[in-house]
């Protein structure tokens, strides 16, 4: 069946710091795949998605791009906030999988001022 | 466009009570819904898929008859937890789209239901 792993937080870093967090997915079809964000106390955000091999989801300055070859899908940001802390959700949707949403674990983002 | 609403946005209610949970697609239909829940500190668990005008599919180990869905036409679907516990306390999350309603593979996300059983 399809999943997503994603790497364990939390993560901790300074503000202006460089953030990677690593996605890798297992699926049988074509799936797209996205980075959903949820703040403290909130639902979930779409942050970005991306529908096809080599595509570049990109939004706030956040960007991830969807690798066939190593069924990755890596959120990177070349500058952190403070208010970029919050809890990140790799995950993956596909027509074989009727669409259901499967998400990773989450990782937990602080960023310190 | 796109939109998913939830009510109630929080919930208190006694043990042994029943509490429902309504998802409505705001500006498109969708055949199809999905019910999550998700614990303190993790990761989205996939409940049921809700499909409209049938019985929902749930994924393994969830209770049907403990957590009720109703799919009663193409903009609402909801969730009853029959004789809430404790346990039951948690966030739910609907989510609806797809290719049905015009969105390819993507699925909208409803802001969620907090239910605290005491």
């Amino acid at each position: 069946g399809n999943s997503v792993t994603q790497m364990e937080g939390p993560v901790t870093l300074s503000e202006e710091a460089f953030l990677t967090i690593n996605c890798t997915y297992t699926a049988t079809g074509y799936p797209s795949l996205f980075w959903y964000v949820q703040y403290p106390g909130e639902g979930l955000q779409l942050l970005l998605k991306a529908t096809k091999a080599d595509d570049k989801g990109s939004n706030k300055g956040f960007e991830a791009t969807y690798r066939k070859e190593t069924t990755s899908f890596h959120l990177e940001k070349g500058s952190v906030q403070v208010s970029d802390s919050a809890v990140y959700f790799c995950a993956l949707s596909d027509r074989g999988g009727g669409f259901k949403t499967i998400f990773g674990a989450g990782t937990r983002l602080f960023v310190k001022a | 466009g796109a939109v998913v609403s939830q009510h109630p946005s929080r919930v208190i209610c006694k043990s042994g009570t029943s509490v429902k949970i309504e998802c409505r697609s705001l500006d498109f239909q969708a055949t199809t819904m999905f019910w999550y829940r998700q614990f303190p500190k993790k990761s989205l668990m996939l409940m049921a898929t809700s499909n409209e005008g049938s019985k929902a599919t749930y994924e393994q180990g969830v209770e049907k008859d403990k957590f009720l869905i109703n799919h009663a036409s193409l903009t609402l679907s909801t969730l009853t937890v029959t004789s809430a516990h404790p346990e039951d306390s948690s966030f739910y999350i609907c989510s609806a789209g797809g290719e049905g309603a015009g969105f390819y593979n993507e699925q909208f996300f409803g802001p969620g239901t907090r239910l605290t059983v005491l």
